[in-house]
């Protein structure tokens, strides 16, 4: 039963355009998302966050957008570079839960 | 600098092999956690351990076993290796109560032939 998904198990873009990257949950008990990059032969790494009094959290060249109704969240990277080709994954949980529950994750390829 | 770190990067062991994972941070975190990474499967949490001596199931425990026997350390313990147990495991702490995220150790590769 996976509880978070990226429906996208890769994704490629042009250097320079956006990137879009989904990811849907089922537990209305989320509170609180977190997205983490993951280069190979490394361990994942935090990119940013968002709580659910917000529908918007901006960090640079990252944007995470939330809609709670629908129970989504995506990550915006823009202009997208070739340092930003990583695996990427949600990780939904709540305030005071320890545990991270991790989708599945997107393989994001920058073309130069 | 402040890390987590796995004892090894890669990893052969035959079927039917005890398997011992070493985690170690040096962080004082008090929660560790072990998970494997799967194509197509993300991250699935095994086992993590709020603090010394204490573990509770995650996941996908089966076939798995933990020991925390000192705060940095958190060790991941295959009884009887078998082949779908190939796989990357990645451990992880965190501060308790922040909820500001995991730092991870850059993985071992675990192969069973």
């Amino acid at each position: 039963d996976q509880q978070v998904k990226q429906n996208s198990p890769s994704l490629s873009v042009q250097e320079g355009r956006i990137s879009i990257l989904n990811c849907d949950y089922t537990n209305s008990m989320f509170d609180y998302f977190l997205w983490y990059k993951k280069y190979p032969a490394e361990g994942p790494t935090f990119l940013i966050s968002i709580s659910s009094i917000k529908d918007k959290n901006e960090d640079g060249r990252f944007t995470v957008f939330l809609n709670k109704s629908a129970k989504h969240l995506s990550l915006h990277i823009v202009p997208s570079q070739p340092g930003d080709s990583a695996v990427y994954f949600c990780a939904p949980t709540n305030f005071g839960n320890e545990k991270l529950t991790f989708g599945t994750g997107t393989r994001l390829t920058i073309i130069p | 600098d402040v890390k987590v770190t796995q004892s090894s990067r890669y990893l052969v062991k035959r079927t039917g092999e005890k398997v011992f994972l070493e985690c170690v941070q040096d962080m004082d975190h008090e929660n560790m956690f072990w998970y494997r990474q799967d194509p197509g499967l993300g991250l699935r949490l095994i086992y993590f351990s709020y603090d010394v001596k204490m573990k509770e199931k995650g996941d996908i425990p089966e076939g798995y076993s933990v020991s925390r026997e000192k705060k940095e350390r958190f060790s991941l313990i295959l009884e009887s290796a078998s082949t779908n147990q190939t796989s990357m495991y990645l451990c992880a702490s965190s501060l308790s109560g922040l909820n500001y995220g995991y730092t991870f150790g850059s993985g071992t590769r675990l192969t069973v032939v």
